[in-house]
């Protein structure tokens, strides 16, 4: 049981060009989320998944986009990344019952775009 | 918005000190999470506070939840240096928001010394 995965742990992009980060989960959970976390910032929601084919905005949602083709993953693509979105981004999911609330997060990946 | 504050963000001690850090709010929030997160990896969860003027105890952690639901403290007893991480509170809105999304802390670092 590996819980939540995110692949790749680092990254190295320039202004402009593009990716796409994975987050993978066995927990059979129906709820995923992706976060970025920025020193001083805390964790600040960017766009969130509650079942398959489904995803809608979250706190700071511009300049990302995500899928969510498989109720065990949840990509988050930068299009043209910008210096702004260098952080280190993490991914979480959660059962839809009363446990809801309690998230379980991947490890993360550290992103820096020059 | 409802907005979850940490304090203080910083808490530097030696070992076998007590601390206590603290989480408030001006809303009321229908429960509360804390995690812990150490360097390098993403938050792990480890508690839930539900009811007003909840205690939890797990180990060497007390955790209380505020009689008014609006506030909750994390106390550690004889501090080692395997707690050493960042501290994250994180609660639920009331209303119930879309997609069961969590208002997260800022944090709080705490450094146990040898």
């Amino acid at each position: 049981n590996a819980g939540v995965t995110q692949t790749p742990k680092f990254r190295v992009l320039k202004t402009g060009q593009s990716m796409t980060l994975l987050c993978a989960q066995d927990m059979n959970h129906e709820y995923m989320y992706w976060y970025r976390q920025d020193p001083g910032m805390g964790l600040r929601l960017i766009h969130y998944s509650v079942g398959e084919g489904t995803t809608a905005k979250g706190e700071v949602p511009d300049g990302y986009n995500v899928s969510r083709l498989k109720k065990q993953n949840f990509l988050l693509g930068l299009e043209s990344a910008a210096p702004s979105q260098t952080s280190v981004y993490f991914c979480a999911s959660s059962f839809r019952d009363w446990r809801s609330y309690e998230q379980y997060f991947g490890p993360g990946t550290r992103l820096t775009v020059t | 918005t409802q907005l979850l504050e940490q304090s203080p963000q910083f808490l530097s001690i030696q070992e076998g000190e007590n601390l206590t850090v603290y989480c408030n709010s001006s809303s009321v929030f229908s429960s509360l999470q804390w995690y812990r997160q150490e360097p390098g990896e993403g938050p792990v969860l480890l508690v839930t506070v539900v009811t007003g003027g909840e205690v939890k105890k797990l180990k060497r952690l007390t955790f209380q939840f505020g009689d008014a639901r609006k506030d909750s403290s994390l106390h550690i007893t004889a501090a080692q240096p395997g707690d050493t991480g960042l501290y994250l509170c994180a609660g639920p809105p009331f209303p119930k928001a879309a997609g069961n999304k969590l208002t997260f802390g800022g944090g709080t670092r705490v450094l146990v010394k040898p």
